[in-house]
């Protein structure tokens, strides 16, 4: 059974700030990682990707990956009241489908 | 682009009524296809998944079923709801193939079953 264990939060800072969201999964074959964001009531939107070890940035958002840990991490920088949602990790092997967690309720405070 | 179409938005339906929900990807082809539901304060359950026309994976047991009528379009059904039926129904595609790709989602179908 592939697991994909994040925190549930809420996790809450203040305008400006960093926020650090944490996700661990179980299949060591994992290979392709992801980052969704969702918006109460909404679908979840795609925001990161991340395939190799170490760190790939895009815009104020970084996702770090450890795949000797099976570890996935998401940093949000400056953070902003638009950013309050849920962040969803997800997890691919090969042909498998997505795996996803539970997610991490994030509220950014102004 | 590619855009995926998901519809009914929201839908309340009552216990032992029929359900169909329908999804259509454009600007693809041969898209994998897949039907999640997430219930109330918990995480996506992927209930079914598609790779081609007529091919339909079951990932859960239940009372739902899943068709692929044509290459983009998939539906979601059932002969008799439940009330553990109600869920926000998310439908996603992505390209096939081994490595990666990222799923993208429609706006999905808030589903009240009463």
């Amino acid at each position: 059974q592939k697991e994909v264990e994040q925190n549930s939060g809420p996790l809450s800072v203040p305008e400006g700030a960093i926020a650090s969201l944490n996700c661990t999964y179980s299949d060591r074959g994992s290979q392709s990682f992801f980052w969704y964001r969702q918006y109460s009531g909404k679908s979840p939107e795609l925001i990161m990707s991340i395939y190799s070890n170490g760190d790939k940035e895009d815009g104020r958002f970084t996702a770090q990956l450890n795949k000797a840990s099976q570890y996935v991490s998401l940093l949000i920088r400056d953070s902003q009241p638009s950013d309050s949602a849920t962040y969803l990790c997800a997890v691919r092997s090969g042909y498998s489908t997505l795996t996803f967690g539970k997610g991490t309720m994030l509220l950014v405070s102004p | 682009s590619q855009t995926i179409h998901q519809w009914p938005a929201t839908l309340v339906q009552p216990v032992g009524s029929p359900l169909s929900l329908e999804c259509t990807v454009e600007g693809t082809s041969n898209p994998n296809l897949y039907w999640y539901r997430q219930a109330a304060g918990r995480g996506l359950q992927l209930l079914f998944y598609s790779v081609g026309i007529g091919q339909i994976s079951s990932e859960v047991p239940q009372n739902l079923s899943a068709s692929r009528p044509q290459d983009r379009q998939f539906i979601l059904s059932s002969k008799k709801l439940l009330l553990s039926d109600s869920g926000f129904y998310l439908c996603a595609w992505n390209t096939g193939g081994f490595w990666n790709t990222e799923a993208f989602f429609g706006q999905g179908t808030r589903l009240t079953v009463v």
